[in-house]
């Protein structure tokens, strides 16, 4: 079993839709969780981050951890085509080395 | 501007080669890291490095080598050894200390076998 699971997807929506994008870790230990987006053919870019449990707003993304459960998610209000890219989880212990562990990455796709 | 260069955007390597992917940041981080990404398998850590002079193996060092001379700079080397080096090669950087170890990542080099 992985430590973190994402569905690759692929996921498509309409334009406006709200999406959740979502991952399952194993390891209870993890207390830090990050959001990167990935264009293709490029860098991922840091999203949103993410400090044990709860619930962080910027604009129209909202992200989500639930520790209890050991599941994070994504939230996308009124996407945009512009939001079509794989969107990947990560985390890390709060300590020790600072190696991320990703999920697979979810490839999204807003259709106008 | 800050931020990570990586260069050649794209790398032919013929069999029994090594080849060489730079890897340099403006940002003063102390931490350095490179991934391999595949279809379908997200990123999986090569090598990282928190300190010059200093760099440990990550998941998949096999095949693999790099050097920390410099703050600025990580390179990788993709051995001979490395049977199945076609892949999307990422650089990242990070502070060290507490908090978040939020990594920032280079745009990327594409390793292609000839």
């Amino acid at each position: 079993q992985k430590e973190v699971e994402q569905d690759p997807g692929p996921l498509s929506v309409p334009e406006g839709a709200i999406v959740s994008l979502n991952c399952t870790y194993s390891n209870s230990a993890f207390q830090y969780f990050m959001w990167y987006r990935q264009y293709s053919r490029k860098g991922p870019e840091l999203l949103m981050y993410t400090y044990s449990s709860g619930n962080k707003e910027d604009g129209r993304f909202t992200a989500q951890v639930d520790k209890s459960s050991k599941y994070i998610s994504l939230f996308i209000r009124d996407s945009q085509p512009s939001d079509s890219a794989t969107y990947l989880c990560a985390m890390h212990f709060i300590q020790g080395a600072q190696k991320l562990v990703f999920g697979q990455g979810t490839r999204l796709t807003i259709n106008p | 501007d800050g931020g990570i260069t990586q260069s050649p955007k794209y790398l032919f390597r013929k069999e029994g080669q090594n080849v060489t992917l730079s890897c340099e940041q403006n940002l003063n981080h102390d931490a350095m890291y490179w991934y391999r990404q595949d279809p379908g398998q997200g990123l999986r850590l090569i090598y990282y490095s928190q300190i010059v002079n200093d760099f440990q193996k990550g998941d998949i060092a096999e095949g693999y080598s790099v050097s920390r001379e410099k703050k600025e700079s990580f390179p990788l080397t993709v051995t001979s050894a490395q049977k199945n080096p076609t892949a999307f090669y990422l650089c990242a950087s990070s502070p060290v200390g507490g908090g978040a170890k939020t990594q920032y990542f280079g745009p990327g080099t594409r390793l292609l076998v000839l």
